[in-house]
């Protein structure tokens, strides 16, 4: 079992290159995020998906787009890479219900030249 | 959008000592979450709260969910040298579907 899992660990582009970030769960979860980190800010909501079909639009998504594959995976795309997009980029995922825990993958450690 | 203020943002402790740090909101909460992280990790779920006045233990962390419901608390007792990284405080209030509002995130150092 093991959890949640993004690919890949660290990328480095240059400014309006694309790319695609890779999550997929293993827990069954119905809702998937995908968050950014900056120093000093915390964690900011990019897209989510409450379930499988479905996705909406969070805090900061400007330059983004995701795709919800299936039930396991949950993919973030960056059409054109920009500097203000230098960040840590974690995907989580919930299980339905009242419970609002959030599960969270290791991280894309992400840097835009 | 909503924000959620932490105290301390960073905290140098003696092994052994007892911490406390704390989450407020501008808003009421109907759900608590308190995450740490370690360099280069992603966060990991500690302790989750549901209800006004609950406390809740997991191991050597202790957190409440405060009454007015726009805080909450997290101590952690006879610290530890493992216990270094950022503390993250996560709300969740009632319209916002399954979205959670996270803090800035407390820094804690342990000194031997």
């Amino acid at each position: 079992n093991a959890g949640v899992t993004q690919t890949p660990k660290f990328q480095v582009l240059k400014t309006g290159q694309s790319m695609t970030l890779q999550c997929a769960q293993d827990m069954n979860h119905n809702s998937m995020y995908w968050y950014r980190q900056d120093p000093g800010m915390g964690l900011r909501l990019i897209y989510y998906s409450a379930s499988e079909g479905t996705t909406d639009k969070g805090e900061v998504p400007n330059g983004y787009n995701v795709s919800r594959l299936n039930k396991r995976e949950f993919s973030l795309r960056l059409e054109s890479a920009a500097p203000s997009q230098t960040s840590v980029y974690f995907c989580a995922s919930r299980r339905v219900g009242d419970s609002y825990e959030q599960y969270f993958g290791p991280g894309t450690r992400l840097t835009v030249t | 959008g909503q924000q959620l203020n932490q105290s301390p943002q960073s905290m140098f402790i003696q092994e052994g000592e007892d911490v406390s740090m704390n989450c407020t909101s501008s808003s009421i909460f109907n759900t608590w979450l308190w995450y740490k992280q370690d360099p280069g990790e992603g966060p990991v779920l500690l302790i989750a709260l549901y209800k006004a006045g609950e406390l809740t233990s997991n191991g050597r962390l202790t957190a409440q969910f405060g009454i007015t419901r726009k805080d909450s608390f997290l101590n952690i007792s006879a610290s530890i040298p493992s216990d270094v990284g950022i503390y993250f405080c996560a709300g969740r209030n009632t319209g916002t579907a399954s979205k959670l509002t996270f803090g800035t995130g407390t820094r804690l150092q342990v000194t031997l």
